[in-house]
């Protein structure tokens, strides 16, 4: 089982509706949890981090955790073209950062 | 500008000859780490570094190398690469648990 397990789409939605990316991760011990984003051939930019059970907004991002279920989402609300990137789960624990293989979203005018 | 910068930003080179990537930051940050980005393998660590004088490997460590002698510098040094080490490649910083900065990344070309 890999540590931070995310689907790799491509997740496709059309301009204005909600994208919805999930991750899961395998050890109970992890304490923060942050989405990048990623367009093709850049580095990985933070878009949001949450520490605590719960929701966290962030503008049009909200990021949901469940640390019983090891579940962690990103909804983007109102998605534009300009969204379209690949977003990676990152899980801390201590001092390390483990990276899933990220979600390809497309959002089509 | 704060920001974490990395050099060369491409590099083509072949089999054997080594080669050294730099990465600086200008944030005082004490944490630096390498990754390497594969498609279908994500981003997988392969050394970081705590501070001054203190490394240590990550996931993939193998045919790399690095140093820290002074705080705003962590090279990557691939003594002897080989083709297997195509990849691309960042260099991160950050300060204590906080925010992780990412530099531009360098895309490594090994014939």
């Amino acid at each position: 089982q890999k540590e931070v397990e995310q689907n790799s789409g491509p997740l496709s939605v059309p301009e204005g509706a909600i994208a919805s990316l999930n991750c899961t991760y395998s050890d109970r011990g992890s304490q923060s949890f942050f989405w990048y984003r990623q367009y093709s051939g850049k580095s990985p930019e933070l878009i949001m981090f949450i520490y605590s059970n719960g929701d966290k907004e962030d503008g049009r991002f909200t990021a949901q955790l469940n640390k019983a279920s090891q579940y962690v989402s990103l909804l983007i609300r109102d998605s534009q073209p300009s969204d379209s990137a690949t977003y990676l789960c990152a899980v801390r624990n201590t001092d390390k950062l483990i990276f899933g293989t990220g979600t390809r979203l497309q959002v089509f005018p | 500008e704060a920001q974490v910068t990395q050099n060369p930003r491409y590099l083509i080179t072949v089999t054997g000859k080594k080669l050294t990537v730099t990465c600086s930051q200008n944030m005082n940050h004490e944490y630096m780490s390498w990754y390497r980005q594969d498609p279908g393998l994500g981003l997988r660590q392969i050394y970081y570094s705590m501070n001054v004088e203190v490394t240590d490997k990550g996931d993939v460590p193998e045919g790399y190398k690095v140093s820290r002698k002074e705080k705003r510098n962590f090279p990557l040094i691939l003594e002897s690469p080989s083709p297997n080490q195509t990849s691309l490649y960042f260099c991160a910083s950050r300060l204590g648990l906080a925010r992780q900065f990412f530099g531009p990344g360098t895309r490594l070309t090994v014939l």
